[in-house]
């Protein structure tokens, strides 16, 4: 069964320093996203990406962060300052259409900030 | 603004069991519903979803129950069994006007062997 792919699985770095997170959502997907969960809470929507750009951000998705997709197959979320309240899981996610489709997650990239 | 709420953080039935999630939504724009497992260091893992135009989905051991006017679902895995064990999240959208999909903040399911 296809799969999305979240690289790094770890990723430390100290703050200030830039950050990419990779993803490589499922090939036939349309609508991809970035959500967060900081340890023990909730799994936080960040952005969602369609055709090209970016189509809903949440205001934790601010100025620092930008999405890209560089290729037909990547998806990447920048973080261009780091800060310490950055470090968390990010999860990927793609779904095919936005009409009674599930999102399907990656395994997430545990981002540390120290 | 929480629109999406699951009360109850945790949860403990024993194997053989029933064991029912619950989750209360504020925004009746939502019209799709979904619920996801998550294993420590996984990410969350699609398991059943309805639309709000049915009032239950089952698939094997998973049924969701939709109730519109309560705004409220649950999740009802029977039998339950160890492998079970995991955080629950439900989560929610409207096919129209949004693309986010709004989480829950997971209830963590013990099922005792």
């Amino acid at each position: 069964e296809p799969e999305v792919t979240q690289t790094p699985s770890h990723q430390v770095t100290q703050m200030g320093q830039e950050v990419i997170l990779r993803c490589v959502p499922i090939s036939n997907h349309l609508y991809f996203y970035w959500y967060r969960q900081i340890l023990g809470q909730k799994v936080e929507f960040l952005v969602s990406f369609y055709n090209n750009e970016i189509s809903e951000k949440s205001e934790i998705f601010d100025d620092q962060f930008s999405v890209e997709r560089p290729d037909g197959s990547n998806f990447t979320l920048k973080i261009r300052s780091t800060k310490l309240e950055d470090s968390a899981m990010y999860f990927c996610a793609s779904t095919f259409g936005h009409n009674n489709s599930p999102l399907h997650f990656g395994n997430g990239t545990r981002l540390t900030v120290t | 603004d929480q629109q999406v709420k699951q009360n109850s953080p945790s949860l403990s039935v024993q194997e053989g069991r029933i064991s029912i999630l619950n989750c209360d939504y504020t925004n009746s724009m939502f019209d799709y519903f979904l619920w996801y497992k998550k294993y420590p260091a996984e990410g969350p893992t699609f398991l059943i979803s309805i639309s709000s135009i049915k009032d239950k989905n089952e698939d094997g051991r998973f049924t969701v129950f939709l109730n519109k006017s309560a705004k409220h679902l649950s999740l009802h895995i029977v039998p339950s069994q160890p492998g079970d064990s995991a955080v629950y999240f439900c989560a929610a959208t409207a096919t129209s006007g949004t693309y986010k999909y709004i989480f829950g903040t997971g209830t963590r399911l013990k099922v005792l062997a």
